[in-house]
């Protein structure tokens, strides 16, 4: 059971924009920063999002982060086949003085 | 541009300990605006973060793993380490290093992983 709730699983079709959403509380999401991130299979985790919208040098404009109280959302437009990949969301947990995830959501391009 | 890699055996007994090193190069373990952390994947599972440690030494871990991690740092090899000890199957897992800012609460830099499986 992960602290942060993700949907299991998004889909889309190329071109299209898909959303994922990370609920959390308010010892981590609520006090602290999202941060997002891209798993290709059988490859580490990819900072896509920090601060809960910005972007590291080198991630494409098509993918946006945003954060309302609790809860964080990632938005993909224009999806693409190759962003076929595991997200996740992340925090820092002030009560546990350390990270937490949310259990991933996978994103699948029709 | 830094870059971590684990290294470490591949199987572990159970009830034995668990040991893994992340190399740190292109950076140092030394600076004061890092957590140099251990994050895991089991099968077919989510991320799950074990534990951090500072270049001074102090050290946080998962209550849920706590009785069992030691997280160490070689300051001189710009190696930290993990141990895990009394492992079960269910710690088979994929190990990954990782570089967290500590002002900013992200991890930006990862290893590879490596993957630990428990068996006799």
């Amino acid at each position: 059971q992960s602290v942060l709730t993700q949907p299991p699983s998004a889909s889309g079709t190329p071109g299209q924009r898909v959303t994922i959403s990370c609920s959390g509380s308010s010892s981590n999401i609520g006090s602290n920063t999202a941060n997002w991130y891209q798993q290709l299979p059988g490859t580490a985790p990819k900072l896509l999002i920090y601060s809960n919208n910005q972007r590291p040098s080198g991630v494409p404009d098509r993918f946006s982060g945003s954060k309302s109280g609790t809860s964080a959302s990632l938005a993909i437009s224009g999806l693409q086949s190759d962003d076929e990949a595991d997200y996740y969301c992340a925090a820092w947990d002030d009560s546990l003085n350390g990270w937490v995830f949310g259990g991933g959501t996978k994103l699948t391009v029709l | 541009q830094v870059q971590l890699q684990e290294s470490g055996p591949g199987l572990v007994k159970p009830s034995e300990t668990l040991s893994l090193t992340c190399t740190v190069s292109g950076g140092s373990v030394s600076s004061s605006s890092y957590y140099w952390s251990w994050i895991r994947q089991p099968p077919g599972k989510g991320l799950e973060w074990i534990g951090y440690i500072y270049y001074s030494g102090s050290t946080n871990y998962n209550p849920s793993l706590k009785s069992r991690v030691t997280i160490s740092v070689d300051t001189s090899k710009n190696q930290f380490s993990l141990k895990l000890s009394s492992v079960t199957a269910a710690d088979t897992a994929v190990y990954s290093c990782a570089r967290g800012d500590n002002y900013y609460f992200y991890m930006d830099v990862w290893g590879k992983g490596a993957t630990v499986t428990v068996s006799s």
